[in-house]
């Protein structure tokens, strides 16, 4: 299994550019979520889903968009970056049974830069 | 609402000495408790997870920590550190009410001396 990947590594943006994070995960996990993590923060909950088809916001949802049409892919879109929108961004995905606390495992980040 | 306070943002220890990492949390329903690390430019690993079952939680690399219901703490520890010891560690709550939900507290730097 390859887990949960991330694309890309890194990744330079301009201010007003769009681009998407793309999430996979081969685990057949109900839920998966994206975080980013700015330093002395720890990690703040963009969006999640609990399954395809099904979305939520998180703590910090505003700037983000996602959408959940398989159960394997998770994509983090940015409709027009800002320097605010810099961090480090992981995805991270669990079994999702309602009352049952799993294990979540986490991508190994995009380092997201906008200037 | 659920919230983590880890109550040092970075400690040093000598190597073959003993780790504490200090983390208090609230919750208003009953917590589930983590303990995640980070190496350097590496993504997060569990470490060990409470979920009301027994007290004093074993966990990966020697690591245990213990749920203190009175005191709302879960500090982690290692009785004796190692070099590989080093990395980035996060205390993490969730509930049953929101089970994936994961609430981070802001960190704490472990930096192992030779």
């Amino acid at each position: 299994n390859a887990g949960v990947t991330q694309t890309p590594k890194f990744q330079v943006l301009k201010t007003g550019q769009s681009m998407t994070l793309q999430c996979a995960q081969d685990m057949n996990h109900e839920y998966m979520s994206w975080y980013r993590q700015d330093p002395g923060m720890g990690l703040r909950l963009i969006h999640y889903s609990v399954g395809a088809g099904i979305t939520d916001q998180g703590e910090v949802p505003n700037g983000y968009n996602v959408s959940r049409s398989t159960t394997e892919d998770f994509p983090l879109r940015l409709l027009s970056a800002a320097p605010s929108q810099t961090s480090v961004y992981f995805c991270a995905s669990s079994f999702g049974l309602a009352g049952v606390v799993y294990e979540q495992y986490f991508g190994p980040g995009t380092r997201l830069t906008v200037t | 609402a659920q919230s983590v306070t880890q109550l040092d943002s970075h400690v040093s220890v000598s190597e073959g000495t003993p780790v504490l990492l200090r983390c208090n949390y609230s919750s208003s329903y009953s917590p589930s408790l983590f303990w995640y690390v980070q190496h350097p430019n590496k993504g997060l690993q569990l470490l060990l997870k409470y979920t009301s079952a027994a007290t004093l939680v074993k966990g990966i690399n020697g690591f245990e920590a213990e749920f203190k219901k009175s005191e709302t703490s879960f500090h982690l520890t290692k009785p004796s550190a190692h070099m590989s010891d080093a990395a980035e560690y996060f205390c993490v709550v969730s509930s049953l009410q929101g089970a994936q939900k994961l609430v981070f507290g802001q960190g704490t730097r472990l930096t192992i001396n030779p």
